[in-house]
């Protein structure tokens, strides 16, 4: 079965510097999709970065980018230059291509971003 | 921009109530997901549906139903809460197809007492 690991329960990062959350995944697939989600306090979870597993190039949006090394199922989010409002729960979330639903998610990191 | 919409934030209920949970999108998305998030471990699929009068068993149904009598509409019905239900209730909605990102409600934090 198809499992994904968040090993940071809980991270904290002074504004303005960078902060990397750990993601690693389970699967005998090789086609996939990877994603991070962000969940800010009493707000709706949205989408942070996508990445599709047959891409060597790592997805970036904005300060959001993400480390994937396929070989060692991994799928680490670096935020740089950290902002108050980047305080959320992230979770790490796995899905096949051939399915048309399916999100496996990892058990979340929260981020507090310390001013 | 796709809007997902539940029916409560907030709410508290007795075992053995029947609770409707209900999730309203207004993009036109032919997938809907029902999700519990309980800390440390994540979200778990409840159930899920691709169609009008359509639904899939997801992670964890059991005590749980629903119905998509609308597109736009999909109810997570509790017949008989418990208080192992309480919990937060996320209502997701995508189009169909691998890309497609699913796009979360507020959520509702369901008490049962």
């Amino acid at each position: 079965a198809q499992t994904v690991t968040q090993s940071q329960p809980e991270m904290s990062v002074q504004e303005a510097e960078t902060v990397t959350l750990s993601c690693t995944y389970d699967t005998s697939e090789n086609n996939y999709y990877l994603f991070w989600y962000k969940q800010p306090p009493s707000r709706q979870m949205i989408l942070v970065i996508r990445q599709e597993a047959y891409k060597q190039q790592n997805a970036t949006e904005n300060r959001f980018s993400v480390n994937f090394q396929k070989a060692a199922k991994s799928f680490s989010l670096k935020i740089s230059d950290s902002q108050l409002g980047d305080t959320a729960m992230y979770f790490c979330a796995f899905k096949f291509t051939d399915s048309s639903y399916k999100l496996i998610f990892g058990s979340g990191t929260r981020l507090l971003v310390r001013p | 921009d796709v809007k997902v919409t539940q029916s409560s934030r907030y709410l508290v209920k007795r075992t053995g109530e029947k609770v409707f949970l209900e999730c309203v999108q207004d993009m036109d998305h032919e997938n809907m997901f029902w999700y519990r998030q309980d800390p440390g471990l994540g979200l778990r699929l409840i159930y899920f549906s691709y169609d009008v009068k359509m639904k899939e068993k997801g992670d964890i149904p059991e005590g749980y139903s629903v119905s998509r009598e609308k597109k736009e509409r999909f109810s997570l019905i509790l017949e008989s809460a418990s208080t192992n239900q309480t919990s937060m209730y996320l209502c997701a909605s995508s189009l169909a197809g691998s890309p497609y990102e699913q796009y979360f409600g507020p959520g509702t934090r369901l008490t049962v007492t």
